[in-house]
């Protein structure tokens, strides 16, 4: 599985978009990014995932790039809720398992 | 209703006892897993299993044995236990084919060995 990149922290007002990068260099062709999140003491939560396309659900949106080398989550109006653990993984979608690595992730916290 | 469930959420037990962790999944997956997460908040894979067949074992010592009695379960057993086993142990599932990555978490399990 590709490895991911991301910033180890950053702050975000209330209220304002966040906005979250990831780098996915070496991710190959049949890869999806997958975005999880982990609020403090609880067990990660799926947020979104795609492969080239931008997508958005009730939670965030997921703007890849072009060459599918990064990408960046979006959570439009960020809430005090938000503050957590952010993690963006690669794998591959039609496999019995996903044997995901989460990295270090990127720490938002989000400020009144 | 709660999609993946864990017990006990907390465990503090003495070096060199025997614990288990149960884990239940009521989403119908066939694939779940056992994810540790130490001080560090590193979360890593330990195993995978789908449809009660073993997977994914990462290099994990072999005081911990998974057992899953149906697809709908999957329980850790850990013997002997040590210090460094402390960590927050989450049970995971997915459905293979809808996104193999795209994984529900369950609560976790706080074990506390002294």
């Amino acid at each position: 599985d590709a490895k991911t990149t991301q910033p180890p922290s950053m702050d975000c007002a209330e209220g304002r978009a966040a906005n979250l990068p990831c780098n996915h260099s070496t991710i190959s062709g049949n890869e999806y990014v997958y975005w999880y999140r982990q609020i403090h003491s609880q067990g990660p939560q799926y947020i979104i995932h795609g492969l080239k396309n931008n997508e958005t659900n009730e939670m965030a949106s997921l703007i890849i790039t072009e060459d599918r080398k990064s990408s960046t989550l979006i959570l439009p109006h960020a809430t005090l809720r938000d503050t957590a653990v952010y993690y963006c993984i690669v794998g591959s979608y039609n496999t019995n398992a996903g044997k995901s690595t989460f990295g270090d992730g990127t720490t938002l916290t989000v400020k009144p | 209703d709660t999609a993946v469930s864990q017990t006990p959420k907390y465990l503090v037990t003495q070096m060199g006892n025997d614990k288990s962790i149960k884990c239940e999944q009521n989403l119908g997956h066939d694939t779940m897993y056992w994810y540790k997460q130490d001080s560090k908040k590193f979360l890593k894979i330990m195993f995978s299993y789908n449809n009660k067949e073993l997977i994914i074992n990462e290099t994990v010592p072999n005081r911990f044995s998974p057992k899953s009695p149906d697809k709908a379960h999957l329980n850790l057993h850990i013997n002997s236990l040590e210090l460094g086993d402390s960590a927050v142990y989450f049970c995971a599932s997915s459905q293979p084919g809808q996104g193999a990555v795209e994984q529900y978490f369950g609560p976790g399990t706080r074990l506390t060995v002294t």
